[in-house]
């Protein structure tokens, strides 16, 4: 069973940083490429980041370019986003998600998200 | 700047059928052969229900069909029931590796 369990999140001033975890289990990690989403409170999802499955490709959003680092470590099964420079409208359920097998920009599997706050 | 457009809200009674549309506003998202749609339970994570317009992953109920026409991409929910209350997304690759999501619509079954 494929299983993506985030972990991480919590209260951040504005200006500060954090990181999310992500453990994926039930599947060949390294053989997918794997994506970021947020979902900010009572509002839409948010593409912002995907990665290749060997990390050396990485696609960003425009509203967390610079800001946000997504890595992965095929050794231990697992994601993490870098988050710096926080800003309030950083605030959401950050989810981490597994490609569809047909391509990178559907996502299949999701966990359960990981709330990140900003606010001072 | 690239958007989805979705009706905030559909409804339907059970049996019945409902469509939600997803309008793009630029040329690239109208090619619209990369289209896909979520299904979202309150508090739950988003599910893939359709992918590449009209495809269904596996597990997914073939009461759920995607289409599209035009600039216009649409998911139909046949024979409504219950557990099909729901928010729903529709999403498209855009070119230049970037990915948007439509504003969500919220099912409503009477």
């Amino acid at each position: 069973e494929v299983q993506l369990v985030e972990s991480g999140g919590g209260l951040v001033q504005p200006g500060g940083s954090l990181t999310l975890s992500c453990a994926a289990s039930g599947f060949t990690f390294s053989g997918y490429d794997m994506t970021w989403v947020r979902q900010a409170p009572g509002r839409g999802l948010e593409w912002i980041s995907s990665i290749s499955t060997t990390g050396q490709t990485l696609y960003y959003a425009d509203s967390v370019q610079g800001r946000f680092t997504f890595s992965r470590d095929n050794a231990k099964n697992s994601l993490y986003l870098q988050m710096n420079r926080l800003r309030a409208e950083d605030t959401a359920v950050y989810y981490c998600a597994r490609r569809h097998s047909s391509a990178w920009y559907y996502f299949e599997y999701w966990g359960q998200g990981a709330l990140v706050t900003v606010s001072s | 700047q690239s958007a989805l457009t979705q009706p905030p809200s559909a409804s339907g009674s059970p049996g019945q059928s409902v469509t939600i549309s997803c309008t793009g506003t630029t040329s690239d998202v109208v090619d619209y052969k990369y289209v896909s749609w979520y299904q979202q339970h309150p508090g739950k994570a988003p599910k893939l229900m359709i992918y590449e317009v009209n495809k269904r992953p596996s597990g997914v109920p073939d009461r759920f069909s995607g289409s599209k026409s035009g600039n216009t991409a649409s998911l139909t929910v046949s024979g409504l029931q219950a557990e099909d209350e729901a928010d729903y997304y529709c999403s498209s690759y855009v070119g230049s590796s970037n990915v948007l999501f439509g504003g969500g619509t919220k099912l409503t079954v009477l």
